[in-house]
């Protein structure tokens, strides 16, 4: 199939870890990102990883990446109320004419004292 | 800091109006793309334009239409706007192989 995967909710402690998981199909995907969509807002970018790279870390941000089980997943440490969003998984595709971006359908990350 | 502006957060429109929503970019970017959004649907790509004057279907096309005059501006055009089409609407531009920078979204409703 085509999907980018990812579950719909995810629940944590405010300054537990939360890890949010994403299985994608195209093997020759160059780039994966996670975008974060905070209520009424686009999409903002917050971390992308290139495919030969297994981890990438940024602040409180890390992501890793398991190409031969085609599984991203986004970690975000002493989770904070700030961080309640949606959070997307997208894969990049070269089509015939330009480079498409696959989302999958978001998780929404609620955070609860 | 690239920049995607989309002309309205919010727009109400009526069942079998024309209707026009506008997207600007200002980092030279070849690629655009509009996607519409639902709960529980994600995004959902409609059209997308590599070059000026370039469009080409994404995987919801029916009943929208597209204008890309000039390299900066991506147009989406409902032709006779539908119930159905009530949605968040959202752009986005990128340079070749580069992660896609969106606009804030317009929430567009149809009565």
């Amino acid at each position: 199939g085509e999907d980018v995967e990812q579950s719909l909710f995810l629940s944590v402690r405010e300054g537990d870890s939360s890890v949010i998981n994403c299985t994608y199909t195209d093997s020759s995907s160059t780039y994966l990102y996670w975008y974060k969509q905070e209520p009424g807002a686009g999409l903002q970018l917050l971390t992308y990883i290139f495919s030969n790279m297994d981890m990438k870390q940024d602040q409180r941000l890390t992501v890793l990446l398991n190409k031969k089980d085609k599984h991203l997943s986004l970690r975000i440490a002493d989770t904070q109320t700030g961080d309640s969003a949606i959070y997307f998984c997208a894969e990049s595709r070269r089509d015939s004419s330009a480079s498409k971006i696959i989302f999958g359908s978001g998780t929404r990350l609620s955070i609860r004292p | 800091d690239v920049k995607v502006t989309q002309s309205s957060r919010y727009l109400v429109k009526r069942t079998g109006e024309k209707v026009f929503l506008e997207c600007v970019q200002d980092m030279d970017h070849e690629n655009m793309f509009w996607y519409r959004q639902d709960p529980g649907l994600g995004l959902r790509l409609i059209y997308f334009s590599y070059d000026v004057k370039m469009k080409e279907k994404g995987d919801i096309p029916e009943g929208y239409s597209v204008s890309r005059e000039k390299k900066e501006r991506f147009s989406l055009i409902l032709e006779s706007a539908s119930t159905n089409q009530t949605s968040m609407y959202l752009c986005a531009s990128t340079a070749p192989s580069q992660p896609q920078h969106f606009g804030d979204g317009t929430r567009l409703s149809i009565l």
